[in-house]
């Protein structure tokens, strides 16, 4: 069955600095693959979606990398500020499916 | 203002009782998703429908049953029959059964065991 790690540990960057999160899939590669952000005691908001057949995706800020060869997916924030401290999920579609599997999350912190 | 509620924010169960989650939606989204999530896991897939009155499982689906006979409503119920209930149960949308589209999120029930 596919498999899908995020970073396990909580993830804790000065403000300022750019914060980089890791979504590693096994097995078949996603056609689709999307971030979601988490607030404590939230449900998770969407932020950007990125197809297999493109590398990457901006939006403001946010930029998402997808790389079908490594299986992996990065999600940077740049200028990083204390309000995007959140819990992010990254999350993969297939086309022969009509669910989308999540992550577990990365925990991330952003000290002023 | 379009959205998903979700009733009640906590809720809970005692011994052998049945109880239900409210879900309901006015995004006019064909596609509705109950998930359930643990301290440190991924949200894992209960049910889901693609269109009213039908519905499939998810991942997890035992102890749980759903129903779907309006478009914007999509209760879950967690019968006695599930023996670890406690957990924090997200109802979703999309616009449709596409797996491309962006899933909106209500704000959870928080379930716990008297």
């Amino acid at each position: 069955s596919q498999k899908i790690e995020q970073n396990s540990e909580a993830l804790n960057i000065q403000e300022g600095k750019t914060a980089t999160l890791t979504c590693n899939y096994t097995n078949y590669s996603p056609a689709y693959l999307q971030w979601y952000r988490q607030d404590p005691g939230r449900g998770p908001v969407f932020l950007l979606l990125i197809r297999e057949n493109e590398k990457e995706k901006r939006k403001e800020r946010l930029k998402v990398t997808f790389d079908t060869t490594l299986k992996q997916s990065l999600f940077h924030i740049t200028a990083s500020q204390p309000a995007d401290s959140a819990t992010y999920l990254c999350a993969l579609g297939y086309s022969s499916a009509s669910k989308i599997i999540f992550g577990s999350g990365t925990r991330l912190s952003i000290r002023p | 203002d379009g959205g998903i509620t979700q009733s009640p924010k906590y809720l809970f169960r005692k011994e052998g009782q049945n109880v239900t989650l409210s879900c309901e939606q006015n995004l006019n989204h064909d596609a509705m998703y109950w998930y359930r999530q643990d301290p440190g896991q991924g949200l894992r897939l209960i049910y889901y429908s693609q269109i009213v009155n039908d519905f499939q499982k998810g991942d997890i689906a035992e102890g749980y049953s759903v129903s779907r006979e309006k478009k914007e409503s999509f209760p879950l119920t967690v019968t006695s029959a599930q023996k670890n209930p406690t957990a924090f149960y997200l109802c979703a949308s999309s616009p449709s059964r596409d797996n491309n589209q962006p899933q909106h999120f209500g704000d959870g029930t928080r379930l716990s065991i008297l």
